[in-house]
């Protein structure tokens, strides 16, 4: 079954540094969405993309956040500025139409120091 | 907007027992309705669906769902669990809408097989 791919599985940063988290979606899924997962806490929209551009997003994701497919197959997370409390699992999920079910990567866990 | 209610954080349950994670929903529109496993390292995995039709949905791995609109519920059950079930659960819902969904999580179920 095709898969969502997630690189790194575990970054570590130091505060203030920009962080880019990469994914590579399943080819044909035109759908994109980054979630995240506080440890201990839920899973969080962040935002979804279509189309080349941000269809939804959420109180999370302010001007420090960015996603975009720079080459047409990955699709990237990027955090200019990383705060502590950024530390948690990123997940990258896609589908197949709108309205259709989410395949999740591994997730990448994101630490700040 | 949405919101999703795990009622129970953790569920410790025997071997070849039954199973039952509790999730109800919240929504001002039409939605549809998930359950994800995600297993110690991993990321989630669907494990079933339902967008429209049988209010009895059948998933993998001997899982199954009945959603209830008027309860705005969305009960997971396994009628024999194994080892191999540990892990954690995660009810999740979408609006009906043109352009790409968000999921809305609950808190997730953490399920214990023990022998």
């Amino acid at each position: 079954e095709p898969e969502v791919t997630q690189t790194p599985s575990h970054q570590v940063t130091q505060m203030g540094q920009e962080v880019i988290l990469h994914c590579v979606p399943i080819s044909n899924h035109l759908y994109f969405y980054w979630y995240r997962q506080i440890l201990g806490q839920k899973v969080e929209f962040l935002v979804s993309f279509y189309n080349n551009e941000i269809s939804e997003k959420s109180e999370i994701f302010d001007d420090q956040f960015s996603v975009e497919r720079p080459d047409g197959s990955n699709f990237t997370l990027k955090i200019r500025s990383t705060k502590l409390e950024d530390s948690a699992m990123y997940f990258c999920a896609n589908s197949i139409g709108g309205q259709q079910p989410q395949h999740f990567g591994d997730g990448t866990r994101l630490s700040i120091l | 907007a949405q919101s999703v209610t795990q009622l129970d954080s953790q569920v410790p349950v025997f071997e070849e027992a039954p199973v039952e994670l509790r999730c109800n929903y919240s929504s001002s529109v039409s939605v549809y309705l998930f359950w994800y496993v995600q297993y110690p390292n991993q990321g989630l995995q669907l494990l079933l669906k339902y967008l429209s039709g049988s209010t009895l949905v059948k998933g993998i791995n001997g899982f199954e769902a009945e959603f209830n609109k008027s309860q705005t519920s969305f009960h997971l059950r396994k009628p024999s669990v194994h080892i191999s079930d540990t892990a954690e659960y995660f009810c999740a819902v979408s609006a009906f809408k043109a352009a790409g969904n968000k999921l809305t999580f609950g808190g997730g179920t953490r399920v214990l097989v023990k022998p």
